[in-house]
C-alpha cells in the first residue's frame, strides 16, 4: 500500500501567523505532488503543485519537497480565517492516479 | 466552461437498489476518475479512465462498474447498492501526463438505507 500520511489535526493558528501543513509518503518513485484545500460540504480545490525539490511559491502559499526525506509542506503566510480548511496532500507515484492523505483540518482564528 | 459536473447532487437509495452516477467534463481532458470520501478515510481511487475506450479499477472497485462513454462522460454504476456504500463520490478530470493535476466536480451525497 503506498501511504501518504498527514496529521489530522485540527491545527489551530492565530490570524496572521503562519500555518505550517507537512505531508509524508512512502513510494519513492514518486513523481509529482499536489495541495488541495476543501472547505466543509464542497470538493477539493487545487491550491499548487510542486515536483522539483526545493520551494515553489504561489501568492501566500509555499510549497516546499524534500524527496530524499519523503516529505513535502504546505506553508501559508499570513493566514487568514477563510483559510480554515482541509488541506489534502496528494502523491502521483507514476501514470494517472494519486494518492491522497486523509487530511489536516485547519483553524484560523481571528 | 463548467469545468467537472456531476449529478445527482443528492440522492438516497434502498438496500439492492441500483442507480447511475453521471459525470461530464468540458475541458477536453483525457483522463477522467471516479472517488468516494468517507469520514476518516480520505479520498479512494474507485476506478479511473486513462483515455477514452480505457478503464482501470482504482482501490476500491468492488460493487461498482464504469463506463467512458466518449471522451466528456464517465459514469459509475451501482448495480446493488450496500450501506457500506454511503458517501459522497466525487468526479475528477485531468489531462493526463506528469503534473496530472486533477479537477474535481462537486460530488454526489449517496445514502443507501
Amino acid at each position: 500500500q503506498k501511504e501518504v500520511e498527514q496529521n489530522s489535526g485540527p491545527l489551530s493558528v492565530p490570524e496572521g501567523a503562519i500555518a505550517s501543513l507537512n505531508c509524508t509518503y512512502s513510494d519513492r518513485g514518486s513523481q509529482s505532488f499536489f495541495w488541495y484545500r476543501q472547505y466543509s460540504g464542497k470538493s477539493p480545490e487545487l491550491i499548487m503543485f510542486i515536483y522539483s525539490n526545493g520551494d515553489k511559491e504561489d501568492g501566500r502559499f509555499t510549497a516546499q519537497l524534500n524527496k530524499a526525506s519523503q516529505y513535502v509542506s504546505l506553508l501559508i503566510r499570513d493566514s487568514q480565517p477563510s483559510d480554515s480548511a482541509t488541506y489534502l496532500c496528494a502523491v502521483n507515484p507514476s501514470g494517472y492516479a494519486l494518492n491522497f492523505g486523509k487530511g489536516t483540518s485547519l483553524l484560523v482564528t481571528p | 466552461n463548467a469545468g467537472v459536473t456531476q449529478t445527482p447532487k443528492f440522492q438516497v437509495l434502498k438496500t439492492g437498489q441500483s442507480m447511475t452516477l453521471q459525470c461530464a467534463q468540458d475541458m477536453n481532458h483525457n483522463s477522467m476518475y471516479w472517488y468516494r470520501q468517507d469520514p476518516g478515510m480520505g479520498l479512494r481511487l474507485i476506478y479511473y479512465s486513462a483515455s477514452e475506450g480505457t478503464t482501470d479499477k482504482g482501490e476500491v472497485p468492488n460493487g461498482y462498474n464504469v463506463s467512458r462513454l466518449n471522451k466528456r462522460e464517465f459514469s459509475l454504476r451501482l448495480e446493488s447498492a450496500a450501506p457500506s456504500q454511503t458517501s459522497v463520490y466525487f468526479c475528477a478530470s485531468s489531462v493526463g501526463g506528469r503534473t496530472d493535476t486533477q479537477y474535481f466536480g462537486p460530488g454526489t451525497r449517496l445514502t443507501v438505507l
